[in-house]
C-alpha cells in the first residue's frame, strides 16, 4: 500500500535544543498531518495542513512548534527549543483529500532530556 | 469500550474465540475508521464505516454504527495470534480535516 516515510526513526536531544522532524507523504496526496504518541497510549491530533497552509491546530501544537513543506519536498515538523515534555513519538500522516483514508508513518521517536 | 478520557482498554483473549471492541464518540461525524497498530508501528487503517450504513464486513472484521448513539464496535471473528495490536476507532470532524482517535483497546490474543 502507499508509504509515508518518516526520518528520523529515533533521536535524542538535549532540553532547549531545536529538533527537525522528517515526513515524506503520499505522492498523490494533498493533505498532510502529525500526531503525537506517549507511550502507546491515545494518538493525540497536532496539526494538519493543506495547500501551504495550517488548515487547524491543537493546544498541543505550541508556539515552539511550527510545520512546513517547501516546495513540495518533505513535510516538517520543527520543535524549537525543545522541553522534557515533548519527548514522545510523532506520526506523520497523509491523505488524498479530506475525509480520505489517513496513511501513517512508522513514527519518530524523540527523547528529550 | 473507548472514549475520550478513559484509559487504554485491555482484552485477553484464547486463538479461535470471537471478540467485539466498543467506541463511544461526542461529536458528528461522517465515518468512523477503524485502525490497528502494532507494537513500534504506526496505525493502519482496517475497515471505515460511514454514516450511513450500519454495519460493514471486511474477511473476519465487522463494523457497525448506530449514529443515534454515538456507537460504534469492531467485531473480530475466530481471533488469531497475529491479531494482536491495539485498536483505536477514530472520527472525522465535520469538515474532514482531522480524525480524533479514541483511547484505543489492547488486544492479546494467546495461542
Amino acid at each position: 500500500g502507499p508509504k509515508v516515510l518518516q526520518i528520523p526513526s529515533h533521536q535524542i536531544i538535549d532540553m532547549g535544543q531545536m529538533v527537525t522532524l522528517n515526513c515524506d507523504p503520499v505522492s498523490n496526496h494533498l493533505y498532510f498531518y502529525w500526531y503525537k504518541q506517549i507511550l502507546g497510549q491515545q494518538m493525540e491530533f497536532l496539526v494538519n495542513f493543506y495547500n501551504g497552509k495550517v488548515m487547524e491546530k491543537s493546544k498541543l501544537f505550541k508556539d515552539q512548534f511550527s510545520v512546513e513543506r517547501p516546495d513540495g519536498s518533505y513535510f516538517t515538523l520543527k520543535i524549537q527549543p525543545t522541553a522534557l515534555e515533548d519527548s514522545a513519538v510523532y506520526f506523520c500522516a497523509s491523505s488524498r483529500s479530506s475525509g480520505n483514508t489517513l496513511y501513517f508513518g512508522e513514527g519518530s521517536r524523540l527523547i528529550v532530556v | 469500550s473507548q472514549w475520550g478520557e478513559e484509559n487504554l482498554q485491555a482484552l485477553s483473549i484464547q486463538e479461535g474465540e470471537d471478540v467485539t471492541m466498543n467506541c463511544s464518540y461526542k461529536t458528528y461525524t461522517t465515518v468512523v475508521h477503524w485502525y490497528r497498530q502494532d507494537s513500534g508501528r504506526g496505525p493502519a487503517l482496517i475497515i471505515l464505516i460511514r454514516s450511513n450504513e450500519r454495519e460493514k464486513r471486511s474477511g473476519r472484521l465487522r463494523a457497525t454504527l448506530d449514529t443515534s448513539s454515538q456507537s460504534s464496535s469492531l467485531s473480530i471473528t475466530a481471533a488469531q495470534c497475529e491479531d494482536t495490536a491495539v485498536y483505536f476507532c477514530a472520527t472525522d470532524s465535520n469538515m474532514g480535516y482531522k480524525l480524533t482517535f479514541g483511547t484505543g483497546t489492547s488486544l492479546l490474543v494467546d495461542p
